[in-house]
């Protein structure tokens, strides 16, 4: 079974600009939850979907959104960015029944 | 929100020797994960604890679900230079559709061969 796959795994933004990156879960996982790793703070949950829904969210501004599709991949979006979001950005996902989270390669966004 | 002190922060053995990292938290978890990290990647599952109590193992790996619900430890046995990485312990408090994951601050492990 293919893992949890994440695009891109680099990208480099400007101040101000917008980002979007992609989650593909595990083939049969319906939850796909975001975090947000940084050296100072660690790892962050950001927010959690499933069957399209948001069902948890984090302590971040609004200015991170996410979205699930039908096919349960996942998006999430970082608007106006700033120089403090630089971070990886972690997907996780889980499958029916277990809590067990599995987790991408990750993307490092890095903000200039 | 809920806090999770992970120690030791960072270790520095030499291989074969045995390790041993712990967590505690400021209120209970239903479950407690262990995961490794290794550098630009993402974390890998090592081990999952359901149960107070309940200790379970994984090759090298044992890891124990304190009988409060609010601690967990992981030891890893005869260590060896693959086993270099950054230890994450992580809690879940299920309730209703609450999956979201509490981690700890990691554990660095070095090892010298």
């Amino acid at each position: 079974k293919a893992g949890v796959t994440q695009t891109p795994r680099y990208l480099i933004k400007t101040r101000g600009q917008q980002v979007t990156l992609s989650c593909s879960p595990i083939s049969g996982h319906r939850s796909v939850s975001w975090y947000q790793q940084t050296p100072g703070q660690g790892l962050q949950f950001l927010f959690e979907y499933f069957s399209e829904t948001q069902r948890n969210k984090g302590n971040f501004p609004g200015r991170f959104s996410g979205r699930q599709f039908s096919n349960s991949r996942s998006e999430m979006n970082v608007s106006t960015l700033e120089l403090g979001d630089s971070a990886l950005y972690l997907c996780a996902t889980r499958g029916g029944g277990g809590d067990e989270q599995y987790f991408g390669p990750g993307t490092r966004l890095t903000v200039t | 929100g809920q806090q999770l002190n992970q120690s030791p922060q960072s270790m520095f053995i030499q291989e074969g020797e045995d390790v041993s990292m712990n967590c505690t938290s400021s209120s209970i978890f239903n479950t407690w994960l262990w995961y490794k990290q290794d550098p630009g990647e993402g974390p890998v599952l090592l081990i999952a604890l359901y149960k107070a109590g309940e200790l379970t193992s994984n090759g090298r790996l044992t890891a124990q679900f304190g009988i409060t619900r609010k601690d967990s430890f992981l030891n890893i046995s005869a260590s060896i230079p693959s086993d270099v990485g950054i230890y994450f312990c992580a809690g879940q408090l299920r309730g209703g559709s609450n999956y979201k994951l509490t981690f700890g601050k990691g554990t660095l492990l070095t090892v010298n061969p």
